[in-house]
């Protein structure tokens, strides 16, 4: 049991937007820890995609934004295209685990 | 643009010491957070800890007890060991540069394949 839920799929066809949520508590996410997501493509390491709930590192496409609200975060694809197709995993920090790293369990995105 | 990569023993016997090392290239180790990750065959990312390069760790709770991560600054490299390994170890293991200001991590090795068996 992960201490950052995530739904375990989502799914949409090209062009569409999608959310990806990522639900935490008041130890987390909710204590004013930021959240980061990743994308981990089949058979690859994670790749950092937005880190302080909304910023993109360079390189990665305005197609993907983050936002944080009370202990939860999410994660939006718009204009979704074939090779966004893969796992995606929230992360933060968690004050009652002394101050270690939680990830989300993933949720795998498809294409359709 | 710094590159990580992991190294050590692909199978690893039950009750006996994991022991990885990380290389870091193109920068020093003499700066950041430098961290475990582990994810184990078809499930998700687990966090196993850090360490500053001050020397200063944090692990997770649950791995605590059999964790060690620690630095080599002559060769630009940190290490982790887990001891009394299960089968439950068995995962890919990666290390990854943690970001001062954020905490995001934004630099990952490739993964090592470590399987716990006899």
């Amino acid at each position: 049991q992960s201490v950052l839920t995530q739904p375990p799929s989502v799914s949409g066809a090209p062009g569409q937007r999608v959310t990806i949520s990522c639900t935490g508590s008041s130890s987390n996410i909710g204590a004013g820890y930021d959240v980061h997501w990743y994308q981990q493509l089949p058979g690859t390491a994670p790749k950092l995609l937005i880190y302080a709930n909304n910023n993109r590192p360079s390189g990665v496409p305005d197609r993907f934004s983050g936002s944080k609200s009370g202990t939860s975060a999410s994660l939006a694809i718009t204009g979704l295209q074939a090779d966004d197709e893969a796992d995606y995993y929230c992360q933060s920090y968690d004050k009652s685990l002394s101050n270690s790293g939680v990830f989300g369990g993933g949720t795998k995105l498809t294409v359709l | 643009q710094v590159q990580l990569q992991e190294s050590g023993p692909g199978l690893v016997k039950p009750s006996e010491t994991l022991s990885l090392i990380c290389a870091v290239s193109g920068g020093s180790i003499n700066s950041y957070y430098w961290s475990w990750i582990r994810q184990p065959p078809g499930k998700g990312l687990e966090w196993i800890g850090y360490i500053y390069y001050s020397g200063s760790t944090t692990y997770n709770p649950s791995l605590k007890s059999r964790v060690t991560i620690s630095l080599d600054t002559s060769k630009n490299q940190f290490s982790l060991r887990l001891t009394s390994v299960t089968a439950a170890d068995t995962a890919v293991y990666y290390c990854a540069r943690r970001s001062y200001g954020s905490g995001s991590y934004d630099s990952w090795g490739q993964g090592t394949l470590v399987t716990v068996s006899s």
